[in-house]
């Protein structure tokens, strides 16, 4: 089945401790990124990847790194998270940029 | 600045009625493409339809159909015959194609009611 896998599907975690959120997509998609939705403010995008070992900065890209060693995996590294980081993060992936997204199904991420 | 705005928060509409969902953009970039996608409460997000700057015809996917106005830079969403199952957050995307970039609205909660 093709998907978008992100994990995990709830994270609670404390200020400062390094945390990872992975994402794996296996369409072979050349587009993948990163997304943090907030209430009231839509999905906003953090990074994005056109292809392997090119990544690019989104809009709120700040506190967050990401990495595109393999084409299918895409995970977003939080190294010293802060509670204003607290929110739905969802990975997405499209064949090229300009086609549609195909979403992982989120994670809630909570910062104490 | 805001590159994509909604402003309905929340609407509501009857059954079997149509419903027109708001989306205005602010870019000075010739070739972009809008999207709009569904968020249930399950919290999934469903692509519904797309429209490319160059298009000439509004898009058209079943019941959603896409109000391209490129002089007023909208990009409205009609949803015809709603259904309860049509109950959803709405988001509208704009995707900068020179840029790589994807822009998302603040949303419009859709209620259906019987």
């Amino acid at each position: 089945e093709a998907q978008v896998t992100q994990n995990p599907r709830y994270l609670i975690t404390v200020t400062g401790k390094k945390l990872t959120v992975t994402c794996s997509q296996n369409m072979n998609h050349e587009y993948m990124s990163w997304y943090r939705q907030d209430p009231g403010l839509g999905l906003r995008q953090i990074y994005y990847s056109m292809n392997v070992e090119v990544t690019d900065k989104g809009d709120v890209p700040e506190g967050y790194k990401v990495s595109r060693k393999e084409k299918r995996n895409f995970p977003l590294i939080l190294e010293s998270p802060s509670p204003n980081q607290t929110s739905l993060y969802f990975c997405a992936s499209s064949l090229y940029n300009n086609e549609k997204l195909f979403f992982g199904s989120g994670t809630q991420l909570s910062v104490l | 600045a805001q590159k994509i705005t909604q402003t309905q928060p929340g609407m509501f509409v009857q059954e079997k009625e149509a419903v027109t969902l708001d989306c205005t953009y602010d870019t000075s970039d010739q070739s972009y493409g809008l999207f709009w996608y569904k968020q249930p409460s399950s919290g999934e997000m469903i692509f519904l339809i797309y429209q490319g700057s160059y298009d000439e015809q509004n898009a058209t996917e079943g019941r959603y159909s896409l109000n391209f106005q490129k002089a007023r830079k909208s990009a409205n969403l009609v949803i015809s015959a709603s259904q309860l199952g049509d109950s959803a957050m709405y988001f509208c995307a704009m995707n900068l194609i020179n840029f790589n970039k994807f822009y998302f609205g603040s949303g419009t909660k859709l209620n259906v009611k019987p």
